[in-house]
């Protein structure tokens, strides 16, 4: 497996509180990307980051914030948690192989379960 | 955004039996990837097919790309209950060289192999 670690692995906060979300790989990939999880909705981006200080948002970036200061770690932050943010976040990584980023796998961690009561 | 439906979305079936799964979409894709995700675990990735009409086997899994690279399906023979998950399909397009990093999944089809 992919050294990815994802922490907290459950959490449960109240409505308003700022949540930050960590995920740490030791794999030295370029790409690393947050995902949400919801019944009926597979896989949404949220944001993702193509090196150090450098991130962009994805599908279903509204009410979150990243950071990357380091190539090993990316953070998710919930700057004012509403339940509608209760989910299971996976982050990702990915790096560059022969064929191009079309044919780069992403390797998940196991998840961050949320719950926003 | 472009959207990736799989169908069925559930499908229970016996040990022994065929079946197979459908990742359908508008858009054109330059890669489609096949992940499959147990309780508690990210998705792993099985494939990676990036030429329309490719096949790809692994073990007992066909999948295949459709020529037009908007349809991908993977057929799985003789299931077993080792084979029970959630198998999710996702696609990259080149709109712009940004979205290129974009993986869109689709909602996924969980499968129940029962013995």
């Amino acid at each position: 497996d992919a050294g990815i670690t994802q922490s907290p692995r459950h959490k449960v906060t109240e409505t308003g509180t700022p949540v930050t979300l960590r995920c740490h790989q030791t794999e030295n990939h370029r790409y690393m990307y947050w995902y949400r999880q919801d019944p009926g909705h597979g896989l949404r981006l949220i944001h993702y980051s193509y090196g150090v200080k450098d991130t962009d948002k994805g599908e279903v970036s509204d009410g979150y914030s990243v950071s990357r200061s380091k190539t090993e770690d990316f953070l998710l932050t919930l700057e004012s948690a509403t339940s509608s943010q209760t989910s299971v976040y996976f982050c990702a990584i990915s790096e560059l192989i022969a064929g191009g980023l079309q044919n780069s796998p992403l390797h998940f961690g196991n998840g961050t379960r949320l719950t926003v009561t | 955004t472009q959207l990736l439906e799989q169908s069925p979305q559930f499908l229970s079936i016996q040990e022994g039996e065929n079946l197979t799964v459908y990742c359908n979409s508008s858009s054109v894709f330059s890669s489609l990837q096949w992940y499959r995700q147990e309780p508690g675990e990210g998705p792993v990735l099985l494939v990676t097919v990036v030429t329309g009409g490719e096949v790809k086997k692994l073990k007992r899994l066909t999948f295949q790309f459709g020529d037009a690279r908007k349809d991908s399906s993977l057929h799985i023979t003789a299931a077993q209950t080792g084979d029970t998950g959630l198998y999710l399909c996702a696609g990259r397009t080149h709109l712009k060289s940004g979205s290129a990093r974009q993986l869109t999944f689709g909602s996924g089809t969980q499968l129940t192999v029962l013995p």
